[in-house]
């Protein structure tokens, strides 16, 4: 079946520094679609950026991230962390087009900045 | 904007006792979701459906019933409740595109 692996359950960063959270895929659908959700603390899990669209930069709120099928990857990246990032980013898939609008999440990523 | 309520928003209960989670989605969206968050870990797939009066099993359905009577409303059942079950749940309806999440019952099991 489908599955997203986030290998990293905590990144602990210092303020100004630049962001990477990373995230593969398995699926055998050729259309899927990837997220990147972020859960802050206290509040609802909410979309953060999405794509299904081979090798296009995908941007929202200061991140991007680019779809690469080749690799199975979809990392979250922001050239310079803010301690208002720290949260709960989630990776997640679905095959939208197979009328299945079943997600997988994966783990979670902890990000944490410090000053 | 999308709408995604539960109640309640906070819960204690007693090992062994019934518990029923409710969902309301205002969305007119076919699919709703339930998931668990456990400290240290990620959103995990307890129930969803896609049509009224029909439910599906997720990845850790054991323990969990599920109801969906309206497109609108769905709720997850603990028929005894345990103290595994202590955890935040959060419901969300999605159109292809996105899932809309609700605000989240914390709910404790003593």
């Amino acid at each position: 079946g489908d599955s997203v692996t986030q290998k990293e359950g905590l990144v602990t960063l210092t303020e100004g520094l630049p962001v990477m959270l990373n995230c593969t895929y398995q699926t055998i659908y050729s259309n899927a679609f990837l997220f990147w959700y972020v859960h802050y603390l206290n509040e609802s899990p909410r979309l953060l950026l999405k794509s299904s669209t081979d090798n296009k930069r995908t941007e929202h709120q200061g991140f991007h991230a680019t779809l690469h099928k080749s690799s199975s990857s979809f990392h979250l990246q922001k050239s310079s962390a803010q301690l208002s990032d720290s949260a709960l980013y989630y990776c997640a898939l679905s095959d939208v087009n197979t009328g299945n609008y079943k997600y997988v999440f994966g783990a979670g990523t902890r990000l944490k900045v410090i000053a | 904007e999308a709408a995604v309520t539960q109640s309640p928003r906070s819960k204690v209960a007693v090992t062994g006792g019934k518990v029923t989670l409710s969902c309301h989605q205002t969305n007119n969206h076919d699919y709703m979701y339930w998931y668990r968050q456990d400290t240290g870990h990620g959103l995990r797939l307890i129930h969803y459906s896609y049509v009224a009066d029909s439910t599906e099993k997720g990845d850790i359905p054991d323990g969990y019933k599920a109801s969906r009577p309206s497109q609108e409303n769905f709720s997850l059942i603990l028929e005894l409740a345990s103290l595994s079950q202590t955890a935040v749940y959060f419901c969300a309806s999605s159109d292809p595109y996105q899932q809309y999440f609700g605000p989240g019952t914390r709910l404790t099991v003593l």
